[in-house]
């Protein structure tokens, strides 16, 4: 199984300013990796496909990038609805595995 | 517009069964891989199953195998997730999700979740 670790584990910060999440690979998922953001009593939202495509909808202030092992969601310049817990996902092996999130908090 | 709607969810004492349904609207459901997500409270998420747009493959987390068992009915646009033996640590949100990918998804429409409570 491969074991998907998101730091950190919270980012607090203020609006307009930029957030930087990591995952990293227990082992190289090439760039078979999404990312998604959920809001307290919400389903997950797909943000970003296969390391770096935004999903349909979702504003350019979000951008994904790495792959291999290393993994990095970009929000540039945060909006008051960007403020919840984001996932990392794995579809390079079954099972599919999900990273324990990073909650990203207003400072 | 795409819509996932679960059912079925409630309070089964551990050990029993119960059977969780996913109605699906405003796509092709039949050229669709479905699944499984789990998310107990205050936990992060966890994939359950998922099957294949003909049902002709299944896959299973090991926490579920043998226990739980997907299905799907295209005519009726609805997947299934029939839950035997179930346990405490099978509470959870459990969400149905739509494959955005090809053989092994990520996950692009999602469900508003159905809450499963095992508790005596």
């Amino acid at each position: 199984e491969i074991v998907l670790r998101q730091s950190p584990a919270t980012l607090s910060l203020s609006p307009g300013e930029r957030a930087t999440l990591s995952c990293r690979a227990s082992q190289s998922v090439t760039s078979y990796l999404a990312w998604y953001q959920q809001k307290p009593g919400q389903a997950p939202r797909l943000l970003i496909f296969d390391a770096s495509n935004r999903a349909t909808g979702i504003p350019a202030r979000f951008s994904g990038s790495g792959s291999g092992t290393d993994f990095t969601l970009t929000i540039n310049s945060l909006e008051p609805e960007d403020f919840a817990v984001y996932y990392c996902q794995q579809r390079s092996n079954w099972p599919l595995t999900f990273g324990g999130g990073t909650k990203v908090e207003i400072k | 517009e795409v819509q996932l709607v679960e059912s079925g969810g409630g309070l089964v004492k551990p050990g029993g069964s119960l059977r969780l349904s996913c109605a699906a609207s405003g796509f092709t459901f039949s050229t669709f891989s479905m699944n499984w997500v789990r998310q107990a409270p205050g936990k992060g998420l966890e994939w359950v199953s998922s099957i294949s747009s003909s049902s002709s493959y299944k896959y299973y987390a090991d926490s579920v195998m043998g226990r739980f068992t997907i299905s799907r009915d295209n005519a009726q646009n609805s997947m299934y997730l029939q839950m035997n033996s179930v346990r405490a640590e099978d509470t959870a949100v459990y969400y149905c999700a739509r494959s955005h990918s090809t053989v092994i998804p990520d996950l692009d429409y999602w469900g508003q979740g159905v809450l499963v409570t095992v508790s005596s």
